[in-house]
């Protein structure tokens, strides 16, 4: 079993706020590292897909890094919002199988 | 939009039953996964196929089996269902290999009494 871990295992962040959190991952037979957003009663969405060491990737105030060298990827989010209370999911992924931590379930106070 | 579809969102079954999980994708993804989600331990890999009648174990593939005759349903089956499997279940699609995004389905809660 890959040992993946997410740290902090839960932050609570004022609106407004910005707030990062972290994945750290095997530095060996790297091949992929995945995000996702699992709010409440939905279904796990699909944030980014990271392949190459120092890949940075954006989606809205959302953003990510990528560190393969060193097992590490990096999660911030600018400007907290309420919407993005959710658990963050990071995967690390070997050829086709993607071992999940545990993540980081962020609570947005208004 | 793809949209993988979980036959049912909560389930009760008695221990020592046989449990089927069903899951249909619409998007002719090659590869189809079942995880299990416990609380403080993040999704559990159990089983997971690249193909048509191949399947590959995950990290805990013990008391489960999984069938794939066709390419869009992928089925869990829990050959005597134990208390200890208890859970979420998910399942979840991808187009290829490990680059390419999951795409999950939302969930069967199971409970076996």
């Amino acid at each position: 079993i890959l040992n993946v871990e997410q740290s902090p295992q839960s932050l609570h962040v004022q609106e407004g706020d910005s707030t990062n959190f972290t994945c750290s991952f095997p530095s060996s037979n790297f091949y992929a590292l995945h995000w996702y957003r699992w709010e409440t009663a939905k279904s796990p969405e699909a944030l980014f897909v990271m392949t190459l060491n120092g890949d940075e990737k954006k989606k809205g105030r959302i953003s990510a890094t990528l560190n393969t060298k060193e097992g590490y990827s990096y999660l911030y989010i600018k400007g907290s919002q309420p919407e993005d209370s959710a658990t963050y999911l990071c995967a690390f992924a070997n050829d086709y199988k993607l071992s999940f931590g545990a993540g980081t379930t962020v609570t947005v106070r208004a | 939009d793809v949209k993988v579809t979980q036959s049912s969102r909560y389930l009760v079954k008695r221990t020592g039953e046989k449990v089927f999980l069903e899951c249909v994708q619409d998007m002719d993804h090659e590869n189809m996964f079942w995880y299990r989600q416990d609380p403080g331990l993040g999704l559990r890999l159990i089983y997971f196929s690249y193909d048509v009648k191949m399947k590959e174990k995950g990290d805990i593939p013990e008391g489960y089996s999984v069938s794939r005759e066709k390419k869009e349903r992928f089925s869990l089956i829990l050959e005597s269902a134990s208390t200890n499997q208890t859970s979420m279940y998910l399942c979840a699609s991808s187009l290829t290999g490990g680059g390419s995004p999951l795409h999950f389905g939302n969930g069967t809660r199971l409970t076996v009494t």
